[in-house]
């Protein structure tokens, strides 16, 4: 069964800490995401990469760094938390090319305290 | 620009009621995919059907059915007889680059049916 598996279910950080959320996927998928999804919101695109060390920015990138050393893995890093972080946070990945569908994993829910 | 619009923000039916999910979008190009996709409680958004814009037959699935009809934009989701596990957000997507790289979500339909 293919899967996107993020490392974290629920995650309890202080205001300032550095945070790491961990994204892998096991369908050789070329492009990765990673999305907030805030009630009244809906989702939001912070970043997403289509190779390995190369990352583009979304609709809000702001506050938040990415990763991609390897294909099957994506991280998304909090440099300093701040409590408007405070969110569920999706990951996702797709192969390369027009109509493919998005895998999700599970989510994180993290809460800035 | 590309623009997905899901009018009704959330639904509450009675278990075995039909209930339909709007989707409305709007793109500039003849070649595009649809999509829908089921996020329950447990919070992992689960694919559900693809469509590109040159097939619109209409598709059952079960108890779901889409109806994608492109002179007015809309493909809607219709759930037959629907059950308290239907109960989720229930997201429309549309995604038209070539690369699969910009799908834009609509806001998503929370639907309740009650027992």
């Amino acid at each position: 069964d293919v899967k996107v598996t993020q490392s974290s279910r629920y995650l309890v950080k202080r205001t300032g800490e550095k945070v790491f959320l961990e994204c892998v996927q096991d369908m050789d998928h070329e492009n990765m995401f990673w999305y907030r999804q805030d009630p009244g919101l809906g989702l939001r695109l912070i970043y997403f990469s289509y190779d390995v060390k190369m990352k583009e920015k979304g609709d809000i990138p702001e506050g938040y760094s990415v990763s991609r050393e390897k294909k099957e893995r994506f991280s998304l890093i909090l440099e300093s938390a701040s409590t408007n972080q405070t969110s569920m946070y999706l990951c996702a990945s797709s192969l390369m090319g027009q109509g493919y569908g998005y895998t999700f994993g599970s989510g994180t829910r993290l809460t800035v305290v | 620009a590309q623009k997905v619009t899901q009018a009704q923000t959330e639904i509450s039916v009675v278990e075995k009621e039909d209930v339909t999910l709007d989707c409305v979008y709007e793109t500039r190009d003849t070649t595009y995919y649809l999509f829908w996709y089921k996020q329950p409680p447990s919070g992992e958004l689960v694919f559900l059907i693809r469509r590109n814009s040159f097939d619109e037959q209409n598709e059952i699935s079960g108890r779901y059915s889409w109806n994608f009809q492109k002179s007015t934009s809309s493909f809607n989701f219709t759930i037959t007889a629907s059950q308290v596990v239907d109960s989720a957000v229930y997201f429309c997507a549309l995604s038209e680059d070539d690369y699969g790289q910009n799908f834009v979500f609509g806001p998503g339909t929370r639907l309740s049916v009650l027992p």
